[in-house]
């Protein structure tokens, strides 16, 4: 069975970092585009950032361009999110999801499929 | 102030049929195609419709979408009170160079 696993938020300060992980099992991790997508509480969906099954194509959202980092290890199957420089609205949950389906371009293939169950990141003093 | 554009809030009730749209431009639905998901409050989000009009394997077929010039519309026909939840369409957008979001629309069934 597919199954997205996030772990690592929390509370931090403002200013401060997290890195979120996202353990992945149940189908072949490295043929698929991978994301984050955000949403604060009573909020929208928010895509935050997209990675491909190669690393090679990665985009952010201009929210958290120059302060959040995506990548994968895809000899670990898991997924990351390096959080720096945190700000008060980017409290909300962060889930990682799979797109529906393998081998094509970011560009191409955004539909999130597969989600986790989110992980909770609260950036307060 | 989301970048596509829907209602915030349709009712209808059991057994009818209610259209959710989106409006976009010419960066984003204009130019690529739309992904409409469910979200029960509480729970992870579910793809109901990607590449503007296929299913995903086990989405009942009374979830259609469609997609015209800049805009986009999501079709829930045989209306179950299960159907109650927020409703999002998505997009790439070639401006911002990633996926946007609608606002969301809360679907009621009375």
């Amino acid at each position: 069975e597919m199954q997205l696993v996030e772990s690592g938020g929390g509370l931090v300060k403002p200013g401060g970092s997290l890195r979120l992980s996202c353990a992945a099992s149940g189908f072949t991790f490295n043929s698929y585009n991978m994301n984050w997508v955000r949403q604060a509480p009573g909020k929208g969906l928010e895509w935050v950032s997209s990675i491909s099954s190669t690393s090679t194509y990665i985009y952010y959202a201009d929210s958290v361009r120059g302060r959040f980092t995506i990548s994968r290890d895809n000899t670990k199957n898991s997924l990351y999110l390096q959080m720096n420089s945190l700000r008060a609205e980017d409290t909300a949950i962060y889930y990682c999801a799979r797109t529906y389906r393998a081998y094509c371009s970011v560009t191409s293939c955004y539909e999130h499929a597969s989600w986790g169950q989110g992980t909770l990141v609260t950036v307060s003093s | 102030q989301s970048v596509l554009t829907q209602p915030p809030s349709v009712s209808e009730t059991p057994g009818q049929r209610v259209i959710i749209s989106c409006s976009g431009s010419g960066s984003n639905i204009g130019s690529h195609v739309v992904n409409w998901y469910q979200e029960v409050p509480g729970t992870a989000p579910k793809l109901l419709i990607y590449d503007s009009n296929q299913r995903p394997s086990g989405v009942p077929d009374r979830f259609s979408g469609s997609k015209s010039g800049t805009s986009a519309s999501l079709a829930i026909s045989g209306l179950q009170s299960g159907d109650e939840a927020d409703y999002y369409c998505a997009a790439w957008d070639d401006v911002l160079n990633g996926v946007v979001f609608g606002g969301g629309t809360k679907l009621t069934v009375l």
